[in-house]
């Protein structure tokens, strides 16, 4: 299994306070992706990181922010939770793909974080 | 923009049955990769299979079989002699360019004892 751990696994919170989701990959992959799912869309891309400092936005990135300061480490934060933003989160990592006979590009996903805003 | 369909929301079958989920996918790119994801009720998403856009072959495991039609722009998963234990969400998905991966809305297959 690919050494992502998501944390919390679970959380309630109310509208309007801040929350921060972290994953933590022991893999030293370069790629790192944040998704929720949400029933009858799948999982949608909210914001990945291709370095240290280095992140852009996906699908649905409104009302998150992403740091990553260290490889291993790729922080979510919802600044001001809304109901909206209740839904199963998943951090993916990824090789990203280098060229040659050691490319992936396959995204591992870890265990998920279910938040409930309330 | 790249798309991914699933238009099976759910499927149903009796345990040693076969059953196809179908993706069909839409790419302006020449350079592309398909995967299929499962994710049983536990909730985690496990990778099962990656094709290139350069790889027309079907691939077999066990009793997973993967059809990729380049023609048809799909990428078919068929489970032969189902278990109960295949019940599951699976997704497919693709990337292109820049490490995106864009996901199907997921076929919920149950197999009935």
């Amino acid at each position: 299994d690919a050494g992502i751990t998501q944390s919390p696994r679970h959380k309630v919170t109310e509208t309007g306070t801040p929350v921060t989701l972290r994953c933590h990959q022991t893999e030293n992959h370069r790629y790192m992706y944040w998704y929720r799912q949400d029933p009858g869309h799948g999982l949608r891309l909210i914001h990945y990181s291709y370095g240290v400092k280095d992140t852009d936005k996906g699908e649905v990135s409104d009302g998150y922010s992403v740091s990553r300061s260290k490889t291993e480490d790729f922080l979510l934060t919802l600044e001001s939770a809304t109901s909206s933003q209740t839904s199963v989160y998943f951090c993916a990592i990824s090789d990203g793909g280098r060229s040659g006979a050691l490319a992936k590009n396959i995204q591992y996903f870890g265990a998920g974080t279910r938040l409930s805003v309330l | 923009a790249q798309k991914v369909t699933q238009a099976q929301t759910e499927i149903s079958v009796v345990e040693k049955e076969d059953v196809t989920l179908d993706c069909v996918y839409e790419t302006r790119d020449t350079t592309y990769y398909l995967f299929w994801y499962k994710q049983p009720p536990s909730g985690e998403l496990v990778f099962l299979i990656r094709r290139n856009s350069f790889d027309e072959q079907n691939e077999i495991s066990g009793r997973y079989s993967w059809n990729f039609q380049k023609s048809t722009s799909s990428f078919n998963f068929t489970i032969t002699a189902s278990q109960v234990v295949d019940s599951a969400v699976y997704f497919c998905a693709l990337i292109e360019g820049a490490q995106k991966l864009v996901f199907g809305q997921g076929t919920r297959l149950t197999i009935n004892p």
